[in-house]
This record gives structure tokens, C-alpha cells and sequence, in this order.
């Protein structure tokens, strides 16, 4: 069945690690997005990408990177230089259309808890 | 700067009242407002408005957009311990979707 899945759901790693966040979806979505949720904060966007091959930086981008060379998946790469980088990581995907007005809703996957100690 | 103010931030109320919960924003290029509920993982959509005036009903859910005074309400009547959660407001303006941080609803028994 259609869903987005992210994997690992927990994951530890030690300050000063890369580390890379897996997203697939099969819901043949254009857009895909990436948030990061803080305790008693709203979402937050890191990146999205409207089309393979092209993605955009959100509004908390410094310290994160990713890629999207397929259509199915948008991974996340945390970089060392990611100075706060524990919390809840969502990712995203949603039907696009290119210019003009458009809505939609944004449909996400059960996330992944990164710890850095 | 675009923003989305949700209030209140959390709501403790027994099963069987009935709720209101609040979305206000100031962004540019407004497209459409969105609910989402989140319980300790995934949001999950719940209404996307995009007219004024026009109420969007889902059993014991509804929800109505004000675009001349820029606020949303989402509605939850006769309230039950399984409508515990975290409530997400977010406006669509461009692109991406901006979030407010949510009004967390306890519902006790």
C-alpha cells in the first residue's frame, strides 16, 4: 500500500558524526519536504525539492543536506555542522503543479528521533 | 515575515466538552490554511480550507476559514480521550507550508 516510510525510527550517534536520514515514498508525489520538530515548537523546514534533480533550501538549512536523484526518495544528511541537531525529523511529499496557485496537503512519514550525545 | 500563531497552546478539558482551538496568520501570498493531529508521530490531514465562510465538517470536527481577519477555528464537539493530541495549524504560502507550534489537547476521562 501508498505511505511514505522513514527509517531508522530511533537513532543515536555521536557529536561530531555525519549522518544520513532515510526517505521513500510510493505515492508518486512530485514534492518532497523535510521538518524538524522541537519539543513545544512547531515544524520547521530544512529542505524540499519540487522535481528530481532540483531542491530548495527552507528556512533552517545550515548544517543539513540532501539529494534527490529519484523521484521516490529525498534522504537528509545531518553534518557535524549542524550545531543543535537531536530532535524529531519529518519528512514530507505532496502532489505538485509548476507555477500558478495550487493547494495541497502534505502527507508524512512517522519520522525519525536523532540523538547526538 | 510570514507567521502562524496558534492559541491556545494547550487545553486540558473532560471527555464530552466541546472545543475551540485558534489559527491566526499574517503571511504573504496566501494559497490555503491546513489542520493536521499529531499523536507522538506522523501528523495526519485533517481540512484544508481555501474559501471564507465555508465550514468543512468531519464527524465531530469542523473547521471554518476567516480570510478578511486571517484566522482559522477547528471545532471538536462532544470530546473523547482519543482526541488527545497535538493540533497543527499550517498556512500554504508559495511553496512550502508554515507551521504554527501546534495547541496541545489533553482530554481526561
Amino acid at each position: 500500500d501508498g505511505g511514505i516510510t522513514q527509517s531508522p525510527k530511533y537513532l543515536f550517534r555521536k557529536e561530531g558524526q555525519n549522518v544520513t536520514l532515510s526517505c521513500e515514498q510510493n505515492l508518486n508525489h512530485d514534492a518532497m519536504y523535510w521538518y524538524r520538530q522541537d519539543p513545544g515548537q512547531g515544524l520547521r523546514l530544512i529542505y524540499y525539492s519540487q522535481i528530481v534533480n532540483d531542491f530548495q533550501k527552507g528556512d533552517i538549512a545550515e548544517g543539513y543536506s540532501v539529494s534527490r536523484e529519484k523521484k521516490e526518495s529525498f534522504p537528509l544528511t545531518v553534518t557535524s555542522a549542524q550545531k543543535n541537531p537531536t530532535a524529531f525529523y519529518l519528512c514530507a511529499s505532496s502532489t505538485s503543479t509548476s507555477g500558478g496557485a495550487y493547494s495541497y496537503e502534505q502527507y508524512f512519514g512517522p519520522g525519525t528521533r536523532l540523538t547526538v550525545t | 515575515e510570514d507567521k502562524v500563531v496558534q492559541s491556545p497552546l494547550s487545553l486540558v478539558v473532560h471527555e464530552g466538552d466541546t472545543v475551540t482551538l485558534n489559527c491566526s496568520y499574517e503571511v504573504t501570498n496566501f494559497r490555503s490554511l491546513l489542520w493536521y493531529k499529531q499523536e507522538k508521530k506522523a501528523p495526519t490531514f485533517l481540512f484544508m480550507l481555501t474559501s471564507s465562510g465555508i465550514e468543512k465538517k468531519s464527524g465531530r470536527l469542523s473547521s471554518i476559514l476567516d480570510k478578511k481577519e486571517l484566522f482559522s477555528i477547528l471545532n471538536i464537539t462532544a470530546t473523547q480521550t482519543g482526541d488527545s493530541a497535538v493540533y497543527l495549524c499550517a498556512v500554504q504560502a508559495g511553496t512550502a507550508l508554515i507551521f504554527g507550534k501546534g495547541t496541545t489537547l489533553s482530554v481526561s476521562s
